[in-house]
């Protein structure tokens, strides 16, 4: 079983929608959980952070982590088109240096 | 904004040649990275430093790979014979907390490196 594991998409919704991306993982020692949106030739950059389980939001992003579950979620409401971009779940447990990334999800926001 | 700066954006060399991609991260942080992504892959950690030492690399930094601050400004990153299965895009990362802090890492913009 992978490490993290998240559907690359691609994934197209029109603008307004709610989008739902999600990530599993199997290494129960991972506590941290993030969320990278990465443009086109770009570095991924910091979208969401959650430390252990349960929800944060930052205005239209919802970040939600279950550990029971070993699942975590990212949701956008109310979608732009400039919402759009790859998005990277990425994982570390305590104490650790590096982060994990899942694959990546391709997101389209259509005008 | 400060920003991580990488140079080059590409580099495109034969194989068995040594490079030496170049980054610039934050000025107050003090931990350093290096990740690696395949097209169409993931983004995979490569090694991390601090305070002038390797901390933790992954089984894909091997004898050919080495980092190094030269000065109190750059970090790099140096193949020594590269092969084509190196050919990705390369990414810097600083963070004044390390990787378990709210704040994550900052990114580079990254280097694509062509093996031919």
């Amino acid at each position: 079983q992978k490490e993290v594991e998240q559907d690359p998409g691609p994934l197209s919704v029109p603008e307004g929608a709610i989008v739902s991306l999600n990530c599993t993982y199997s290494n129960s020692a991972f506590q941290y959980f993030m969320w990278y949106r990465q443009y086109s030739r770009k570095g991924p950059e910091l979208l969401m952070y959650t430390y252990s389980s349960g929800n944060k939001e930052d205005g239209r992003f919802t970040a939600q982590v279950d550990k029971s579950s070993k699942y975590i979620s990212l949701f956008i409401r109310d979608s732009q088109p400039s919402d759009s971009a790859t998005y990277l779940c990425a994982m570390s447990a305590q104490g650790a240096q590096k982060l994990v990334f899942g694959q990546g999800t391709r997101l389209t926001i259509n005008p | 904004e400060p920003e991580v700066t990488q140079t080059p954006s590409h580099q495109v060399t034969q194989m068995g040649q040594e490079v030496i991609l170049r980054c610039v991260p934050i000025s107050n942080h003090l931990y350093f990275y290096w990740y690696r992504q395949i097209l169409g892959q993931k983004v995979e950690f490569l090694v991390s430093f601090y305070n002038n030492e390797i901390s933790e690399k992954s089984e894909i930094f091997d004898d050919q790979f080495s980092v190094e601050r030269p000065d109190g400004s750059n970090f790099t990153l140096k193949i020594r014979s590269t092969k084509l299965e190196d050919s990705a895009m390369y990414f810097c990362a600083s963070s004044d907390q390390g990787a378990s802090f709210s704040y994550g890492y900052t990114f580079g913009s990254g280097t694509r490196l062509t093996v031919v």
